[in-house]
């Protein structure tokens, strides 16, 4: 069954510190993965996809098709990365979105 | 541009009525889907409609039906309303051509109240 898996309802970080959303995956296909993220009071956003492959806010993710992770990394925090992060995965040739059930990242000053 | 559009913001309705609500995309976007937000379930994919037809359909009972216009604008209509309908509907469009997946737009979200 294709599912998407956010182990962390919440995680909390000081600025300046590293910070690092886990997401993984069950797809036996090859799924085209994404973070999108809810700021306080705005809309759900596409933050990046795992194709281009770019940095978006200081954020990379890394799809690892060997351990089926797609993990959001940024190495220095700060205090507007505070947000709902979803991970997402769209299974090869379909368009619907499979959302994993996401993380609350505050960052605290 | 403008964004997606939801109407209206927010509905409470009771148990076994019915429910339209409204999605109105970005203009030149032909794809519109929908989902259903709770605190319990997330995220979960109701359906998404192309130049006025289904292409795909999540895991929902029958209640809950849509469909897409010309402009492609779309509605969404819940019928025989349950307690636990009560969530935010959010609708998505894209550009929805092609092979591969389009980014998706959010509107704001339709929050529905059943009592």
């Amino acid at each position: 069954a294709q599912r998407v898996t956010q182990p962390e309802k919440l995680l909390s970080v000081f600025k300046g510190a590293p910070v690092e959303l886990k997401c993984n995956y069950s797809y036996s296909g090859s799924p085209e993965l994404f973070w999108y993220v809810q700021y306080s009071r705005q809309r759900l956003q596409l933050l990046l996809r795992h194709i281009s492959r770019e940095s978006i806010k200081g954020f990379t993710a890394d799809l690892n098709k060997g351990e089926t992770s797609f993990h959001l990394k940024k190495p220095f925090a700060q205090e507007e990365d505070s947000a709902m992060y979803y991970c997402a995965l769209v299974p090869d040739s379909n368009y619907q979105l499979i959302w994993g059930a996401g993380t609350k990242l505050i960052i605290k000053p | 541009k403008a964004g997606v559009t939801q109407t209206p913001r927010y509905l409470i309705k009771t148990r076994g009525q019915q429910v339209t609500l409204s999605c109105s995309p970005i203009s030149g976007h032909r794809s519109v889907s929908w989902y259903q937000q709770t605190p319990g379930q997330g995220l979960q994919f109701l359906f998404e409609y192309f130049s006025e037809t289904q292409r795909n359909k999540g895991n929902f009972p029958g209640r809950f039906s849509g469909r897409q216009f010309s402009n492609s604008r779309s509605e969404m209509n819940v019928s025989t309303l349950e307690l636990g309908d009560s969530a935010l509907y959010l609708c998505a469009s894209s550009l929805g051509g092609g092979s591969t997946y389009n980014e998706q737009f959010f509107g704001p979200g339709t929050r529905l109240t059943v009592l």
